[in-house]
C-alpha cells in the first residue's frame, strides 16, 4: 500500500497571501495519478486537481498542482478567504487500494 | 446535474448490520465506476470500495473485507453497500463517489454510528 504524507499539518496564512502543500508518497505514484480535494466543514470534498496537475472542471486558476513520482505539491497563489479549508491528496496509481494523505488544514492567521 | 444521494445509516449495535444506499440521477449510472469512502469524526477520508460499471469487479480495504459487500443495480441507478459484523472503528460518515480513479462527484454522505 502506497502511504502519503502531507506536509505542514496546519498552514496559518494570510488572504492573498501564496500557499504550498506538499504531499510525499511512500512509493513511486504511476503515471503521475495524484488528486488534490478540498474540504469544508460538514461537506462533502471538492475535486479540485487530478492527473498531478490538471484542474477540474470550474476550479479557479488561482489552484495548481505539480510534481511526480512521490513528490507533489498543491499551490493556491493568493487565497481568498473561501480558500481556508482541509486538503487532501489521493493516489491511484496502485490500486486498489486507493489511499488518501491525512490531510493538511489552511486556518487564517 | 450529477446527484449522488446516500441513505440508510444511523445508529447501530456492535455486530450488527446495516445496508447504506446511493441513488444516482443526472448521468449514465451503468458507465461509471462507483467507490465508497468514509470519514471517521474529525478524522481524515479513507477508501473502503469500488466496483466497476457492469458490478463484475470489486475491490475492497484490508480493514472491511469480508465484512462490507459492494453491489449495484443499474436499472435502479443505485450503488448499496452491506456493511455487516459493525465494529466501534466503522463509525464514520460514509459517502459515494462517481469515478474510476479520482472523484469528481459525491454525495453528501450518510451518518453511520456503532455503539451500544
Amino acid at each position: 500500500e502506497i502511504v502519503l504524507t502531507q506536509s505542514p499539518g496546519t498552514l496559518s496564512l494570510s488572504p492573498g497571501e501564496r500557499a504550498t502543500l506538499s504531499c510525499r508518497a511512500s512509493q513511486s505514484v504511476s503515471g503521475s495519478y495524484l488528486a488534490w480535494y478540498q474540504q469544508k466543514p460538514g461537506q462533502a470534498p471538492r475535486l479540485l486537481i487530478y492527473g498531478a496537475s490538471s484542474r477540474a472542471t470550474g476550479i479557479p486558476d488561482r489552484f495548481s498542482g505539480s510534481g511526480s513520482g512521490t513528490d507533489f505539491t498543491l499551490t493556491i497563489s493568493r487565497l481568498e478567504p473561501e480558500d481556508f479549508a482541509l486538503y487532501y491528496c489521493q493516489q491511484y496509481g496502485s490500486s486498489p487500494p486507493l489511499t488518501f494523505g491525512g490531510g493538511t488544514k489552511v486556518e487564517i492567521k | 446535474e450529477v446527484q449522488l444521494v446516500e441513505s440508510g445509516g444511523g445508529l447501530v449495535q456492535p455486530g450488527g448490520s446495516l445496508r447504506l444506499s446511493c441513488a444516482a440521477s443526472g448521468f449514465t449510472f451503468s458507465d461509471y465506476w462507483m467507490h465508497w469512502v468514509r470519514q471517521a469524526p474529525g478524522k481524515g477520508l479513507v477508501w473502503v470500495s469500488r466496483i466497476n460499471s457492469d458490478g463484475s469487479s470489486t475491490s475492497y480495504a484490508d480493514s472491511v473485507k469480508g465484512r462490507f459487500t459492494i453491489s449495484r443495480d443499474n436499472a435502479k441507478n443505485t450503488l448499496y453497500l452491506q456493511v455487516n459484523s459493525l465494529r466501534a472503528e466503522d463509525t464514520a460518515v460514509y459517502y459515494c463517489a462517481r469515478g474510476k480513479y479520482d472523484f469528481p462527484d459525491w454525495g453528501q454522505g450518510t451518518l453511520v454510528t456503532v455503539s451500544s
